[in-house]
Order: C-alpha cells, then structure tokens, then sequence
C-alpha cells in the first residue's frame, strides 16, 4: 500500500527557520516525483513545486521560487520542504503529493495527510 | 500563471445531476488533456477523482465523469448522494517550466 505520512503541526515565529518532511513506503521512492500543495486557512489549493528524487530535478511555481527549497533523502524514502524565514503568511496546511513518472500522468494519485505550519508574528 | 476559474458553489439534491466547470487557457486547460479532479472534505487530506479528463481511478464511483471542451474542462456528478457534499478541484498541466496549475475551487451542496 502506498503512504505518504506526514511530520506533526509545527507552531514557530517569524523569521524562524523549519523543515518538514513527507515519509513514504509501499513504492520505489526514486521513481515518482514528489510535489507539495498548499491551502491557506479556508482558502483552495496551491501548487508549489515538484522534486524528483531520482536525480533531484525541481520545478518551483513562480509564486514559492526562492521562498520554499525541497529535497529528499532517499536512504529514509523521505521529501522535504523548508523555510530558511518564515513570514506569518507561511501559515498553512501543506500536502506532500505522489506523482507517476513518464510523459502523460500528469496527476497526483496520492497524498500525505497534510502539516499545519501556523506562523506567528 | 492564474489559478484555472470554478464557480464558487454548486448545489443540488440528491439524485439529481450537478456540473463543475473548470476554465482555463490555451496554455493549460486548452492545450493538453492531463485535466485531474480532486474531492476534499472538510478536515481532509484531497483525493483524486477523475485524470487526464474523463478518467476513473479504481474505486471511484462512476457517477463521477469528466469532459473537455476548448480551454473548459467539466466534472459531472450524477445520482448525486449526502456523501458528495464537499469542495472539488480542477488541476492542469500547464507546461514543463511551471507544470501545474489548480482551480479556485467549487464548494459543492446537497440540499
């Protein structure tokens, strides 16, 4: 079965850093990229990028370059996202998502249970 | 790039039909068939409804179809059930620079 299960609600300040990862198992972690979608406090979804673990290739929204960096550590099957700074507006609950390789697959067929990062000033 | 417009709410009652439309570009919606739908309850991580259009996931009701027309992707829910009530979102590819792009969401009701 695959899962994607997710770090616990992270309570920081501004201007802190933070990191929180994205545990998956039931698959070959190499061979799917990982993305993260954001949802503001009653608000949709945003996409904010997409790392492939097999050779590190990311793809950041133009609205999170610079301001988020993910990564993985393959000997744990385990992405990352990080804030070098958090601003208040950071606070969100953020979805790690699963994403078939190859041409075409261009969906995500399963998703972590969500952190919730709250950012205090 | 601009989040893909969804009305914001759609209601019906149960056993009737609905339709989400999902408007987009001819850069996204309007150039590639890779239109995905997700279902989110309150409290809950989304779930994959429909890929690439009109497709099913295994264990997905069929009531659940999807279509496309020009730069316009629809999700269709038939026999619409107490159980549908949630938020759906539209997805699309949009290119290898910035790939994906997610509709503003549509707040689905059964009366």
């Amino acid at each position: 079965e695959v899962q994607l299960v997710q770090s616990g609600a992270e309570v920081k300040k501004s201007g802190e850093s933070l990191k929180i990862s994205c545990k998956t198992s039931g698959y070959s972690f190499t061979t799917y990229w990982i993305g993260w979608v954001r949802q503001m406090p009653g608000k949709g979804l945003e996409w904010m990028g997409i790392f492939y673990p097999g050779d590190s290739d990311t793809r950041y929204s133009p609205s999170f370059q610079g301001q988020v960096t993910m990564s993985a550590d393959t000997s744990f099957s385990t992405a990352y996202l990080q804030w070098s700074s958090l601003k208040a507006s950071d606070t969100a609950m953020y979805y790690c998502v699963r994403r078939s390789p190859g041409v075409g697959n261009y969906y995500f067929d399963s998703w972590g249970q969500g952190t919730l990062v709250t950012v205090s000033s | 790039q601009s989040a893909l417009t969804q009305p914001a709410s759609v209601s019906g009652s149960p056993g009737q039909s609905i339709t989400i439309s999902c408007t987009g570009t001819r850069s996204d919606v309007g150039n590639y068939n890779y239109v995905s739908w997700y279902q989110q309850h309150p409290g809950k991580a989304p779930k994959l409804m429909i890929y690439d259009v009109s497709n099913r996931p295994s264990g997905v009701s069929n009531r659940f179809s999807g279509s496309k027309s020009g730069n316009t992707a629809s999700l269709t829910i038939s026999g619409l059930q107490a159980e549908d009530e949630a938020d759906y979102y539209c997805c699309s590819y949009a290119g290898s620079t910035t790939p994906y792009v997610f509709g503003t969401g549509t707040k689905v009701t059964v009366l």
